[in-house]
């Protein structure tokens, strides 16, 4: 079966770092994905890793190791805004050039002041 | 900026009801998927089409459930006898051809959420 497992919650402070894990044991692999969802609405796209390595989208970076199975989120500066849920997800098909997506279990983020 | 339109936002329905969900995707796309969310929980996936066929689907996508793009915008899903654990949030979502797209990004709608009493 599919599994991309991450920490349910994390908490953090208005400017500082978080990272937030994710592991995941899946059929097909052809990358790694991130999306934030505020407050139960549409999740946005905020990463994509097809390769191993770091990608940097403004305060956002995203990582990840193949032969680990094992991504992350990196947020920097954090502010107030960013209080969300972030969800990973593998991109496990490549059927008919689509993006089936399947989705962690999603970490909730607080940040305070 | 082009985006995913869910309606209704919110629908209640009795259970054993049908349920027709409708969704306009991003004009230039080509791949249409369903997702649900229940309460609290992980976004799962449903279904995915693609050239007026269903390309991939999910165990939850049993038969009670279908898809249909009537004309050159509308994308819909259709409950055909709701049951209690229908209960959930449901986004459509949008995705351009991979080859020269951004990989791994869909683009969802708001959602509908449905609620069956």
């Amino acid at each position: 079966g599919q599994s991309l497992e991450q920490p349910s919650e994390v908490t953090a402070v208005e400017g500082a770092i978080v990272q937030i894990n994710c592991t995941y044991q899946t059929s097909g692999f052809y990358g790694l994905s991130w999306y934030q969802q505020h407050d139960g609405g549409a999740p946005t796209f905020l990463s994509y890793n097809a390769l191993d390595g770091l990608e940097e989208t403004g305060r956002f970076s995203s990582f990840l190791s193949r032969s680990d199975s094992y991504g992350y989120l990196l947020l920097q500066e954090l502010q107030m805004k960013d209080s969300a849920s972030y969800f990973c997800a593998v991109r496990d098909t490549l059927t008919g050039g689509g993006n089936k997506l399947t989705f962690g279990t999603g970490t909730q983020l607080k940040v305070e002041l | 900026e082009p985006e995913v339109t869910q309606t209704p936002s919110h629908q209640v329905t009795q259970m054993g009801q049908e349920v027709i969900l409708r969704c306009v995707p991003i004009s230039n796309h080509l791949y249409f998927y369903w997702y649900r969310q229940i309460l609290g929980q992980k976004v799962e996936f449903l279904v995915s089409f693609y050239n007026n066929e269903i390309s991939e689907k999910s165990e939850i996508f049993d038969d009670q459930f279908s898809v249909e793009r009537p004309d050159g915008s509308n994308f819909t899903l259709k409950i055909r006898s709701t049951k209690l654990e229908d209960s959930a949030m449901y986004f459509c979502a949008s995705s351009r051809r991979d080859r020269g797209g951004l990989g791994g990004e869909l683009f969802f709608g708001e959602g509908s959420r449905l609620t069956v009493l």
